[in-house]
C-alpha cells in the first residue's frame, strides 16, 4: 500500500510568482486536507476536499485554491506569493469524512525570496 | 473561537514517564487526535480519542475529558527516539483539525 506523496520536495520562488504543490492520496482515501506549517507552529487548516469537492475551508484568502481529481490526487494553487508564504505546505488523506486518523505526506518546503 | 493549548517544551529522562497536557475550546468536536513529528518529517498518529476515558497503545496512553476540554498524552519508558515535536489536535468537522503549536519533548539520557 503506497503511502501519500507529494512533490516537489522542495521549491523556491520570489514574491508575486504562482506555485502548484501536488498531492497523491494513500490508495482508498477520498478526503484530502491541505495544511501550513509555519517554523515552530502546529499545520494551521487551509482547505479539505470530499470526492472532488470542497468541503470546508479556513482561514486563508482567495488566492490559495485547490483541486482534486477522480484519482483523489490533488493539487493546491497559490497565486500572487508573499513572503510569509514561505512555509511547509502539507497534505493529509483519510478514508472517510469523519472520524478517522489523516496520514501526512512528507510536505513541500516552500520558500518566497 | 477556537483554541488549543500545550505546553511549549518538557525535557525528560530516559526510562522515565511523562505527561503532555492540552486543553481545548473549539466550535465543533469530532475527536482528539495526537501527532509525534520528527523535526524536518510529517506528522504520524500516535491516538484518537472520541469518548471520555483513556486509550492505551503501547508506551502511549492518552486520556479525554470532553466536559473539561482537556486531554494528555502519556509517554512511558521514554526512549532517546521519542524526543519530537508533540502535536494535539481536535477535529472539528469533517476531518477539519485544529491544532496546537505542539509540544517539543527532549528526552535526555
Amino acid at each position: 500500500e503506497t503511502g501519500v506523496t507529494q512533490s516537489p520536495t522542495h521549491l523556491i520562488k520570489t514574491r508575486g510568482q504562482q506555485v502548484t504543490l501536488r498531492c497523491s492520496s494513500q490508495s482508498g482515501h477520498n478526503t484530502v486536507s491541505w495544511y501550513q506549517q509555519a517554523l515552530g507552529q502546529g499545520p494551521q487548516f487551509i482547505f479539505q476536499y470530499y470526492r472532488e469537492e470542497e468541503n470546508g475551508r479556513g482561514n486563508f484568502p482567495p488566492r490559495f485554491s485547490g483541486l482534486q481529481f477522480p484519482n483523489y490526487s490533488s493539487e493546491l494553487n497559490v497565486n500572487a506569493l508573499e513572503l510569509d508564504d514561505s512555509a511547509l505546505y502539507l497534505c493529509a488523506s483519510s478514508p472517510r469524512l469523519v472520524g478517522d486518523e489523516q496520514f501526512f505526506g512528507p510536505g513541500t518546503r516552500l520558500t518566497v525570496l | 473561537g477556537q483554541n488549543i493549548d500545550q505546553p511549549t517544551e518538557m525535557t525528560a529522562t530516559e526510562g522515565a514517564i511523562v505527561q503532555i497536557n492540552c486543553t481545548y475550546q473549539t466550535s465543533g468536536f469530532n475527536g482528539l487526535f495526537w501527532y509525534q513529528q520528527h523535526a524536518g518529517e510529517a506528522p504520524t498518529f500516535l491516538s484518537y480519542n472520541v469518548l471520555d476515558g483513556l486509550e492505551e497503545k503501547g508506551r502511549f496512553s492518552s486520556f479525554l475529558s470532553r466536559s473539561k476540554g482537556y486531554s494528555y498524552l502519556l509517554l512511558k519508558e521514554l526512549q532517546m527516539k521519542d524526543s519530537a515535536s508533540y502535536l494535539c489536535a481536535v477535529s472539528e468537522y469533517g476531518n477539519k483539525l485544529v491544532f496546537g503549536a505542539g509540544t517539543i519533548l527532549r528526552v535526555k539520557s
